[in-house]
């Protein structure tokens, strides 16, 4: 099984300041990584997939990078709204797994 | 657009089978190629998948829970059936299903979850 380790597992960040989150997987996976956006009481959303493919909808101030075993969600600018956790996933091989969440709170 | 909805037993007993259905709508289950997912997430945060399935396939399970899980599809209903045997407090969690474009792609559409609470 890969396990994807996430980190840092919380974060406290101010508004318009920049947020970088990493997810590293045990072994290689290409660039089979997906990212969520998950807000309380909520779904997890779809943000990025494929490490660096935007979804249609989303503000361009996220953005993914990476391949192989180290991948990067970064927020441009943080917004108020942007305040969840946060999950990278991957989907090279069975069974599918999740990062643990890292949450993104708002000074 | 395509939506999804979880429903079943919010509370199961132990060793007892929990049965969720997602039902589909906005789009046909056995059109466009996609697959459909179930994804747990404990009390607390971490997210689970359990398996998935197309349409005209056998599903795909977690090994973690294949000896006890059955993953089916109804086109003429348009649902995904998930059956979880003799289940205990550690499945306790939020029950979700998913679409997936493709094999490989994330989980684009998600239905609200259903809360499920396995106690006596």
């Amino acid at each position: 099984e890969i396990v994807l380790t996430q980190s840092p597992g919380f974060q406290s960040v101010t508004p318009k300041e920049k947020v970088t989150i990493t997810c590293r997987a045990s072994e290689s996976i290409g660039r089979t990584l997906h990212w969520y956006q998950q807000k309380p009481g909520q779904s997890p959303k779809l943000l990025i997939k494929y490490a660096s493919q935007s979804i249609s909808g989303v503000p361009s101030r996220f953005s993914g990078s990476g391949s192989g075993t180290d991948f990067t969600l970064t927020i441009n600018s943080l917004e108020a709204e942007d305040a969840a956790t946060y999950y990278c996933h991957q989907s090279s091989s069975f069974p599918l797994t999740f990062g643990g969440g890292t949450k993104v709170e708002i000074k | 657009q395509v939506q999804l909805r979880e429903s079943g037993p919010g509370l199961v007993k132990p060793s007892q089978t929990l049965s969720l259905t997602c039902t589909v709508s906005g789009g046909s289950i056995s059109n466009g190629g996609h697959y459909w997912s179930w994804v747990r997430q404990y009390p607390g945060k971490g997210l689970e998948w359990i398996g998935y399935i197309f349409y005209s396939a056998s599903p795909y399970y977690n090994p973690s829970l294949r000896s006890r899980l059955t993953i089916s599809v109804d086109t003429s209903k348009n649902q995904i059936s998930l059956n979880l045997t003799s289940v205990t407090a550690a499945d306790t969690a939020v029950y979700y299903c998913a679409r997936v474009p493709g094999p490989t792609d994330g989980l684009d559409v998600w239905g609200q979850g259903t809360m499920v609470i396995v106690s006596s």
